[in-house]
């Protein structure tokens, strides 16, 4: 089954502590993205990568870091996780394409996320 | 700076009618619309596309119209069923991979 997965689903932790959530998608997609939803915000992108060892700034990269070592894998890394990173995040994969443009952007269940 | 503005936080929509979610851009360099559609307790999922080329786009009971004179995009739902109750979340590119979302529209379909 086509699909994106992240861990873990839930995670509490304090503030400081260094946390990584994992993204994998197993339909050889280039492209993988970070976002996290916040009330009255919307969806906002963290960070996304067209493809392996290339990564891009989104609009809220601030305190978040990436790596894109292999196709599948996209983690999301706070070195020092703080209170207003408490939110839902959401990992997508999607295609390449330039005409016409890739759109379909695939995403996992959501990382629900509290920094005490 | 809300590039990608939804100003309706929610919709409620008879079974059977059309609904009319709307969304406004400001930036004249996005080239790509979309709309996603999202669950409770689920990621969200891809509806329906459009080029700025275009300023229709339909597939099924879902239509998107892009106004670019005014900036504006809409998506027509006809007809409306109780299964589309959701939040749609709109999302524009601007030559580059990086997605700018609205804050999204609940709507709610009344059977």
């Amino acid at each position: 089954e086509a699909q994106v997965t992240q861990n873990p689903r839930y995670l509490i932790t304090v503030t400081g502590k260094k946390l990584t959530v994992t993204c994998s998608q197993n339909m050889n997609h280039e492209y993988m993205s970070w976002y996290r939803q916040d009330p009255g915000l919307g969806l906002r992108q963290i960070y996304y990568s067209m493809n392996v060892e290339v990564t891009d700034k989104g609009d809220v990269p601030e305190g978040y870091k990436v790596s894109r070592k292999e196709k599948r894998n996209f983690p999301l890394i706070l070195e020092s996780p703080s209170p207003n990173q408490t939110s839902l995040y959401f990992c997508a994969s999607s295609l390449v394409t330039i005409t016409p443009r890739g759109d379909e952007q695939f995403f996992g269940p959501g990382t629900r996320l509290t920094v005490l | 700076d809300q590039q990608v503005k939804q100003n309706s936080p929610s919709l409620s929509v008879q079974e059977g009618r059309i609904s009319i979610l709307n969304c406004d851009y400001t930036n004249s360099m996005f080239d790509y619309f979309l709309w996603y559609k999202k669950y409770p307790a689920e990621g969200p999922t891809f509806l329906i596309s459009i080029s700025s080329i275009k300023d229709k786009n339909e597939d099924g009971r879902f239509t998107v119209f892009l106004n670019k004179s005014a900036k504006h995009l809409s998506l027509h739902i006809v007809p409306s069923q109780p299964g589309d109750s959701a939040v749609y979340f709109c999302a524009a590119l601007s030559g580059t991979y990086k997605y700018i979302f609205g804050t999204g529209t609940r709507l709610k379909v009344l059977a």
